[in-house]
């Protein structure tokens, strides 16, 4: 049973143009979701979190929406660059944070950014 | 300030053998947790552990164990290696492991099973 669903394994785009990530979760006990970033051969790096009282977090050319009735979630990356090319997870946790450091990641989707 | 480090990077086992990964956390971060990561199942939460005692588990068979030292270090070991436990099994840190606290991880330990 996957509680958190990342239901396209790659997406390419053009350099600056918008990425557009997106997440599916199925249990509504989830509050607080990230996404991380990963290249091969090293672990993931964080790049962005919401909690669920929030729709919508920016940080410079992240942005992350949360829409709760859907049970869904989107990554937004404008301008898209070549360095951003990597595997991207979407996470999910309960209990208003990480809850004693467990996360339920999805799939992960593999972004590739052409120049 | 130095990152999450795991050890060792790569090692290769064969099925009924065990093996034992460490994980040394971010200074001053006191929650440790583990994961698996295999093609099918993605990544997949083992257990944590904060002040030397494990707070969380996920689902896995007993053969996975881990252990936290008092300086937060923490080992995990499998015991009786079967294929299927071949993974890349990542240690992340964090100050608390609750709350708005972002667990950061660790390059990983690639485990091969022959």
């Amino acid at each position: 049973d996957q509680q958190v669903k990342q239901n396209s394994p790659s997406l390419s785009v053009q350099e600056g143009r918008i990425s557009i990530l997106n997440c599916d979760y199925t249990n509504s006990m989830f509050d607080y979701f990230l996404w991380y970033k990963k290249y091969p051969a090293e672990g993931p790096t964080f790049l962005i979190s919401i909690s669920s009282i929030k729709d919508k977090n920016e940080d410079g050319r992240f942005t992350v929406f949360l829409n709760k009735s859907a049970k869904h979630l989107s990554l937004h990356i404008v301008p898209s660059q070549p360095g951003d090319s990597a595997v991207y997870f979407c996470a999910a946790s309960e209990g208003g944070g990480t809850s004693y450091g467990k996360l339920t990641f999805g799939q992960g989707t593999i972004l590739t950014v052409h120049p | 300030k130095a990152g999450v480090t795991q050890t060792p990077r790569y090692l290769i086992k064969t099925r009924g053998q065990q093996v034992t990964l460490s994980c040394s956390p971010i200074s001053g971060h006191r929650s440790v947790s583990w994961y698996q990561q295999t093609p099918g199942q993605g990544l997949q939460f083992l257990f944590e552990y904060f002040s030397e005692t494990q707070r969380n588990k996920g689902n896995f068979p007993g053969r996975f164990s881990g252990r936290q030292f008092s300086n937060s270090r923490s080992e995990m070991n499998v015991s009786t290696l079967e294929l299927g436990d071949s993974a890349l099994y990542l240690c992340a840190s964090s100050y608390a492991g609750t709350g708005a606290n972002v667990l950061t991880f660790g390059a990983g330990s690639r485990l091969t099973v022959l």
